[in-house]
């Protein structure tokens, strides 16, 4: 079964930009069968879905964060990748990568599983 | 404030019946999209409970059930069990904001 593992930097700077990769295996990102997602979680606060990326590359992004975010992928190594730039204290939060499932002709109506375990960022000079 | 409105919090003693409300509006809910739910317990991550608005991925206890009408959704947990302590958020997508939103959550305690 796939499973998800972010890595990365627990401690960003403000005003650096965020960098976290999650890696894929059980399954292969260059299949097409799925989008690959970023979502975060302030401490103590809700969900809140960044972006998504397909293998080919294609990328779509939560309009709230639009101008502070790249998503990319690498599917030799099976993993895709979150940055984050110019980031504030508001930027705090457990960072998880998700797998997009269902019909990837209809992606609004899809859904989140599995999830990768997490991965805290804080930014704190 | 998030798009999708849950209850805080809700509670139930062993056995009995609980209920968590989603409200949306006509950009997201009423429009048609799905609505799928997540349980995550404490220090993990999120986890699927319901996809497109009543189905259970294997593994589910049939406990757990999910329904959809006109702007609104609601998770039904039967047979309350201490396990089920835990934050649950539904999902949909919104088409004003061009983005899949989440309920702001909602905590089960298990008396």
């Amino acid at each position: 079964q796939v499973q998800l593992q972010e890595s990365g930097p627990g401690l960003v700077k403000p005003s650096q930009t965020l960098s976290l990769t999650c890696t894929v295996s059980g399954g292969s990102i260059r299949s097409g069968d799925y989008y690959w997602s970023w979502i975060r979680q302030p401490p103590g606060k809700g969900l809140e879905w960044i972006g998504y990326i397909y293998y080919s590359g294609s990328t779509y992004y939560n309009p709230s964060l639009k101008s502070r975010v790249t998503i990319s992928v690498d599917t030799s190594k099976n993993q895709f990748s979150l940055k984050l730039s110019s980031v504030t204290a508001a930027d705090t939060a457990v960072y998880y990568c998700a797998r997009v499932t269902g019909d990837t002709a209809m992606v609004e109506y899809n859904w989140f599983d599995p999830w990768g375990q997490g991965t805290l960022v804080t930014v704190s000079s | 404030q998030s798009v999708l409105t849950q209850p805080p919090s809700v509670s139930g003693a062993p056995g009995q019946r609980v209920t968590i409300s989603c409200t949306g509006s006509s950009s997201n809910i009423g429009a048609g999209y799905d609505v799928h739910w997540y349980q995550q317990l404490p220090g993990t991550a999120p986890k699927l409970l319901i996809y497109v608005n009543s189905n259970r991925p294997s593994g589910v206890p049939d406990r757990f059930s999910g329904s959809k009408s006109g702007t609104s959704a609601s998770l039904a947990i039967t047979g309350l069990q201490a396990e089920d302590e835990a934050d649950y958020y539904c999902q949909s997508y919104d088409s004003s904001l061009s983005a899949w939103v989440f309920g702001g959550g909602t905590k089960l305690t298990v008396l």
